[in-house]
């Protein structure tokens, strides 16, 4: 079974530092790009960072640029978002999700086939 | 970044009753528009990728158009299972961004 499963949300004050995880199986992990994606209370979902395969291409939105850092282990099939810096506006449920590339003969065409369950971070003293 | 638009922010609407969601986008993104619906304490569901390409296992009561500037989620015949709120995401740029999501209620 196509599987992903979040963990290491906490309540942290304002400024610590939290470091999420995401178990993945049943795929070929290690050719995929992972995406991160957050909704905090009351709001809609929000992108907040993806990793290629190998690692050696990683985007962010703006608003986590220098706090938080996307990382992956091939070997053990696992995603991470480290989150330093935190901020209240930080507080939401974190999911991890799987791209999918489709080849329409002409484009390739991205979205998230495989979400996990989430976690949540609650940022607050 | 993209930004994406999404109209209106909720509905309601009666079980049977076509229900449409517009999607606009503040540049040209081509068909590289998706769309998830999203219920409260569960992962986000793909529905429709590439603006009109229907996800496997989704019931074809779904369907997504594109306009010149303009993308529209279509329900055909709402369903009580449908009470969801419904996103829209682009992925032309490397930074993805969603729509602020439209909350559909059924009455």
């Amino acid at each position: 079974e196509v599987q992903l499963v979040e963990s290491g949300g906490a309540l942290v004050q304002p400024g610590g530092s939290v470091r999420l995880s995401c178990a993945a199986s049943g795929f070929a992990f290690n050719t995929s790009w992972m995406n991160w994606v957050r909704q905090a209370p009351g709001k809609g979902l929000e992108w907040v960072a993806n990793i290629k395969e190998d690692g050696s291409e990683i985007y962010y939105v703006d608003s986590v640029k220098g706090r938080f850092t996307v990382s992956r282990d091939n070997t053990e099939n696992s995603l991470y978002l480290q989150m330093n810096s935190l901020r209240a506006e930080d507080t939401a449920v974190y999911y991890c999700a799987r791209r999918y590339d489709f080849w329409s003969g002409y484009n390739y065409y991205y979205y998230m086939d495989v979400w996990g369950k989430g976690t949540t971070v609650t940022v607050s003293s | 970044d993209i930004q994406m638009t999404q109209s209106p922010s909720s509905l309601s609407a009666s079980v049977g009753d076509r229900v449409t969601i517009a999607c606009r986008p503040s540049q040209s993104i081509s068909n590289y528009l998706n769309w998830y619906q999203h219920k409260p304490g569960k992962a986000p569901k793909l529905l429709i990728y590439a603006a009109s390409r229907l996800q496997s296992g989704v019931p074809s009561r779904f369907s997504g158009s594109a306009s010149w500037t303009d993308f529209t989620l279509t329900i055909s015949s709402l369903q009580p299972e449908d009470s969801a709120t419904y996103f829209c995401q682009q992925t032309y740029s490397p930074r993805w961004t969603f729509g602020q999501g439209t909350e559909v209620e059924i009455k």
